[in-house]
């Protein structure tokens, strides 16, 4: 199974939208709708912030959501903060699981 | 609380063997998923593989199997990962995560840092 295909970086403003991409095939992304994103801080273990394509866990700020079309699955993250600055992670498992190579975001 | 306690920081040489473990509590360790990531110095995410600590039902990714073995020990609510012979380039940052059969990670563990060098 290859990584799954993210930008490396993207930026944004605060109070800005971004996006973030995740781009895969027919055989995982757009399989199934087991798709999760993960927020990780610098030495911080990495935090589950949508799972099944766009269901957000308890806890977790509205101002992140998620979708998918085909086989790009997609992470939006609204109204920018600075405490948004992280690596972001898309995965998609099908009996096997994969993440895609990581986004850092930088909220400039 | 949900919480995984990995086991500490290990040095080792290469070819040396090596389990480290996780602890699961404030869940029902049997009924979810537990699975291993690897982080490499610098780099991503890569999916390792996962258990269900009820029937011991075992999934690898392509990359890990054979490299590897996942087990778990539902009496004592936790999970392994070991090597049999150690490289240089299992020096990486290992943790365990918790979750669904929908494969997604809800609760991670701290990270257990796996040196290997001669």
């Amino acid at each position: 199974q290859s990584a799954l295909t993210q930008p490396a970086s993207v930026s944004g403003s605060p109070g800005q939208s971004i996006t973030i991409s995740c781009t895969g095939t027919s055989s995982d992304v757009g399989g199934y709708n087991y798709v999760s994103w993960y927020q990780q801080h610098p030495g911080k273990a990495p935090k589950l912030i949508i799972y099944d394509v766009s269901d957000r866990p308890s806890g977790v700020s509205n101002r992140f959501s998620g979708s998918k079309s085909g086989n790009t699955a997609s992470l939006t993250i609204s109204g920018l903060q600075a405490e948004d600055e992280a690596d972001y992670y898309c995965s998609s498992y099908i009996s096997s699981g994969v993440f895609g190579g990581g986004t850092k975001l930088a909220v400039l | 609380e949900v919480q995984l306690v990995q086991s500490g920081a290990e040095v080792k040489k290469p070819g040396e063997s090596l389990k480290i473990s996780c602890k699961g509590s404030g869940y029902s360790f049997t009924n979810y998923w537990i699975g291993w990531v690897r982080q490499m110095p610098g780099k991503g995410l890569e999916w390792m593989g996962i258990i269900y600590p009820d029937d011991s039902d075992t999934r690898y990714s392509p990359s890990f199997q054979g490299q590897v073995t996942i087990s778990a020990d539902k009496s004592i609510s936790t999970a392994y990962l070991q090597w049999s012979s150690l490289k240089a380039s299992d020096t990486a940052m290992y943790y365990c995560a918790c979750g669904s059969n929908s494969g997604r990670f809800d609760y991670w563990g701290q990270g257990t840092l796996v040196a290997v060098s001669s």
